[in-house]
């Protein structure tokens, strides 16, 4: 068993550039979540994804971001046009329900320069 | 006020020593999460916490949840350079949303 693999682990993008995380949950785990770490910060949940659904994207910014969590495949967190306040540590988690039993990936850290 | 507090926020400790880590929520624990971080790297799985009262432990470090105090504590024996790195807890509120602590720096003297 795997576990939560989230790649790259490491993404450096210019602004203005399209970054493109990836999260592969632990198999039999059908809920994803995505968290941002800025530096000196705790998490902060951004967004909750079933397959083929956004359940909760409270925590993501309106503009710029999204997330897709398609029936195949892994799950998806797309930053488009990337600016420095971006740089961040972005991490997945899934879940085989809605509640408890998480399992963190290793995250990715992106840095905008 | 934090959902989720976090003290100290760093610690110095001489090797050798014992050190705790607390966290205390202002709202109902279902479960809490313990993690470590090296700096500048991913999530180190330590323990899940998740009835009142429970503790785990695993090497040195022990985990305790207070239900009734909506606590945990996190505490290491004779401390080790390895230990050093960023604690950090996550707090189940029966929410899907984890509410994170801002994280315990923790520094190993030799």
């Amino acid at each position: 068993n795997a576990g939560v693999m989230q790649n790259p682990r490491h993404l450096v993008r210019r602004r203005g550039q399209e970054a493109r995380l990836r999260c592969s949950p632990m198999k039999g785990h059908s809920h994803v979540y995505w968290y941002r770490q800025l530096p000196e910060e705790g998490l902060k949940f951004m967004v909750y994804l079933q397959k083929e659904n956004i359940i909760d994207e409270s925590g993501m910014p309106k503009e710029r971001f999204s997330a897709e969590f398609p029936k195949e495949g892994p799950s998806i967190l797309r930053i488009q046009q990337v600016v420095r306040g971006d740089s961040a540590a972005y991490f997945c988690a899934s879940s085989p329900a809605g509640s408890g039993g998480y399992t963190f990936g290793s995250g990715t850290r992106l840095t905008v320069v | 006020s934090q959902e989720l507090e976090q003290s100290p926020q760093s610690l110095i400790v001489q090797e050798g020593k014992n050190l705790t880590i607390n966290c205390t929520s202002s709202k109902t624990l279902y479960g809490l999460y313990w993690y470590k971080q090296k700096y500048g790297e991913g999530l180190i799985f330590l323990m899940m916490l998740q009835k009142g009262g429970e503790e785990k432990s695993h090497e040195k470090i022990t985990a305790k949840l207070d239900e009734k105090k909506q606590q945990s504590s996190l505490h290491i024996t004779a401390s080790q350079p390895s230990h050093a790195g960023i604690y950090l807890c996550g707090a189940d509120h029966d929410n899907y949303q984890l509410i994170w602590g801002a994280g315990t720096k923790l520094i190993i003297k030799p």
